[in-house]
């Protein structure tokens, strides 16, 4: 059981936008913790896709965005390509475990 | 470009103790907060700890007994034992760079599968 809250799955067709939700609590993402997130391709390390809630690396196209309200965060992606298809983790700091936290990822299927 | 690279023995027994090193290249391990994460078979992430480049450290509770992270700052690398493994400890394990105290990872070893065998 993650502390952090990620549905399994979700899809979309190539083009739609697709939202990732990250459900947290009161010590972690409602405690005001920045929040992070990756992309998992098959059998490779996770790649830091956005930081600081917001925060696009250098690289990373425009078409993935976060946002963050209260003890959820959410991941956007917009204009979907096959390419996108991937695990996706969200990850922030909880201060109850005083620990580094991951969400149980959620796999993206591009139909 | 940073790149990080763990090594260390793929298959390891049950009550023994795991070792791993991550070779730091391409930039300074100075300043950065380092970090060991694991992923098990068709899992999710689990975060195992972190040590600052002047040594201090910082452990997942539910695997603190177990955890040593450790740095050597003049081979530019940092390493993790676990110590009394079982098969739950049959993972992926990912060294990584971490930029804060809080941090997010901005780079990430490949990734080395250790075994545990009975």
């Amino acid at each position: 059981q993650s502390v952090l809250t990620q549905p399994p799955s979700v899809s979309g067709a190539p083009g739609q936008r697709v939202t990732i939700s990250c459900t947290g609590s009161s010590s972690n993402i409602g405690a005001g913790y920045d929040v992070h997130w990756y992309q998992q391709l098959p059998g490779t390390a996770p790649k830091l896709l956005i930081y600081g809630n917001n925060n696009r690396p250098s690289g990373v196209p425009d078409r993935f965005s976060g946002s963050k309200s209260g003890t959820s965060a959410s991941l956007a992606i917009t204009g979907l390509q096959a390419e996108d298809e991937a695990d996706y983790y969200c990850q922030s700091y909880d201060s109850s475990v005083s620990a580094v936290v991951f969400g149980g990822g959620t796999k993206l299927t591009v139909l | 470009q940073v790149q990080l690279q763990e090594s260390g023995p793929g298959l390891v027994k049950a009550s023994e103790t795991l070792s791993l090193t991550c070779t730091v290249s391409g930039g300074s391990i100075s300043s950065y907060y380092w970090s060991w994460i694991r992923q098990s078979p068709g899992k999710g992430l689990e975060w195992i700890g972190y040590i600052y480049y002047s040594g201090s450290t910082k452990y997942n509770p539910s695997l603190k007994s177990r955890v040593t992270i450790s740095v050597d700052t003049s081979k530019n690398q940092f390493s993790l034992k676990l110590s009394s493994v079982t098969a739950a400890d049959t993972a992926v394990y990912y060294c990584a760079r971490g930029r804060g105290n809080r941090p997010n990872f901005d780079y990430w070893g490949q990734g080395t599968l250790v075994t545990v065998s009975s």
